[in-house]
């Protein structure tokens, strides 16, 4: 167990649907990252976020958005789902809004399938 | 915009074997390239590599950074099937990772 929590684990949903992806940093963490891993490509930077702030933005798409809230814990929220919207969510954590030599600690993951 | 490419794409290698992974970057303000091993689900950290071009090592496992190729390679020496799996690369910049598409590495009994 890394310490950052994913739910849900799993998550089957139509077209034209929305959904929202929940995220626990591991305690003490400040920064809250979100990448989507699809088949055919590598883990792509989406947001991040610091103690509550919009800090980096990725290639998030527009029906795409987040918020961290005062428990540090971080939603990703995702609208008008299309079928190419299918893939693995994950959040990662750290400790600070730098320090990036140090990589992050990832959760498990959502897997998202669009129908 | 940053560009982290690995090859091979995919590769099978039979136990006992040794592979060597390639990562290649271009990336803006440049603070260190990391290995990550992606089995089922979460990325797990491997290595960090800094600029100084000091190899890392790990039982089996051992990187280098060549600053000056922009490169790192990553090699598994008397591979076993508990190998198999993604290996991601990784550079930082100031506030993110932007990742490689992972190379496959199965490794056959």
């Amino acid at each position: 167990d890394s310490g950052v929590t994913q739910t849900p684990k799993h998550l089957i949903t139509a077209t034209g649907q929305r959904v929202t992806l929940r995220c626990s940093p591991r305690s003490g963490d400040l920064s809250v990252y979100w990448y989507q891993q699809s088949l055919d490509q590598g883990l792509q930077f989406l947001i991040q976020y610091y103690n509550g702030e919009e800090r980096a933005k990725g290639n998030i798409l527009e029906r795409f958005s987040a918020q961290q809230f005062p428990d540090l814990h971080s939603e990703l929220n995702l609208s008008s789902l299309e079928l190419g919207d299918s893939a693995l969510y994950f959040c990662a954590s750290s400790p600070l809004q730098r320090e990036m030599n140090y990589g992050y600690t990832f959760g498990s993951g959502t897997r998202l399938t669009v129908v | 915009e940053d560009k982290v490419v690995q090859s091979p794409l995919s590769l099978v290698v039979h136990e006992g074997d040794t592979v060597t992974l390639n990562c290649s970057y271009e990336v803006t303000n440049f603070r260190s390239l990391l290995w990550y091993k992606q089995e089922k689900k979460a990325p797990t950290f491997l290595f960090m590599l800094t600029s100084s071009g000091i190899e890392k090592k790990s039982g089996r496992l051992s990187s280098i950074l060549d600053k000056k190729e922009l490169s790192s390679i990553l090699n598994i020496t008397a591979t076993q099937t508990g190998d198999s799996a993604i290996y991601l690369c990784a550079v930082a910049n100031d506030y993110k990772l932007s990742f490689g598409a992972g190379t496959t590495v199965t490794v056959r009994a």
